[in-house]
């Protein structure tokens, strides 16, 4: 089945040591997403791709990198994590912006 | 902010019952999509309905939209326990940034 994988489903990290969450989709769509998620918030978008076109969201923080070599790969990159850190990071694709997001099962981050 | 508000916060039911959960918006939309997360997980599309559309049905569910109060509502009909989880509306603004705005979300727990 066509799915949004994203490894590992939870990941311990230690303050101030980077940490690299991935993201892949059989589903071939142009468009993908990183969320960060806040216990009992809604999802906050970080940035998307549009194919290879990067955008970045203006109050995301410089902490926060993404790379996305291929369709199917996307990484996202927390150089320094703080304990404000901890949050649910979820990827999500889709075939249109703007339309239909398929999400991945998310990394829950501890930031020890 | 585009940011949506879904009202109540909390809602707790009798399996069997219908939950119904609202959602309002402050700016001009392309579309208004419902999705359901539950605990510790990703989020799962549910129904899409466009800016142009005034009502929309998917099984058990019913989904209205009204563009001049900026809101819409989302009908569970005969609620199971499978569908407690929290459920979130997104919008599509319609100046053309192709992103969706998720509302702060409505935890639903139906009670066997």
């Amino acid at each position: 089945d066509a799915m949004v994988i994203q490894n590992p489903r939870y990941q311990v990290t230690q303050f101030g040591k980077p940490v690299t969450l991935s993201c892949s989709q059989t589903l071939n769509h142009n468009v993908m997403y990183w969320y960060q998620q806040k216990s009992s918030q809604a999802p906050k978008l970080l940035f998307h791709y549009y194919d290879k076109d990067f955008n970045n969201e203006a109050d995301t923080p410089d902490n926060f990198q993404s790379r996305r070599p291929n369709t199917s790969f996307c990484f996202l990159d927390i150089r320094s994590p703080g304990l404000g850190d901890a949050a649910m990071y979820l990827c999500a694709t889709s075939e249109i912006a703007g339309e239909t997001q398929y999400f991945g099962p998310g990394t829950r981050l501890l930031v020890l | 902010s585009q940011q949506g508000e879904e009202d109540p916060q909390a809602l707790s039911i009798q399996e069997g019952e219908n939950a119904t959960m609202n959602c309002s918006y402050k700016t001009s939309i392309n579309n208004l999509q419902w999705y359901r997360q539950n605990s510790g997980r990703g989020l799962v599309h549910l129904i899409l309905i466009r800016s142009n559309e005034r009502e929309k049905h998917s099984g058990r569910l019913r989904v209205t939209l009204d563009t001049s109060k900026k809101s819409s509502s989302l009908l569970i009909t005969a609620s199971r326990a499978a569908d407690t989880a929290s459920y979130f509306c997104a919008t599509e603004p319609n100046f053309g940034n192709e992103k969706l705005t998720f509302g702060t979300g409505t935890r639903l727990t139906i009670i066997p």
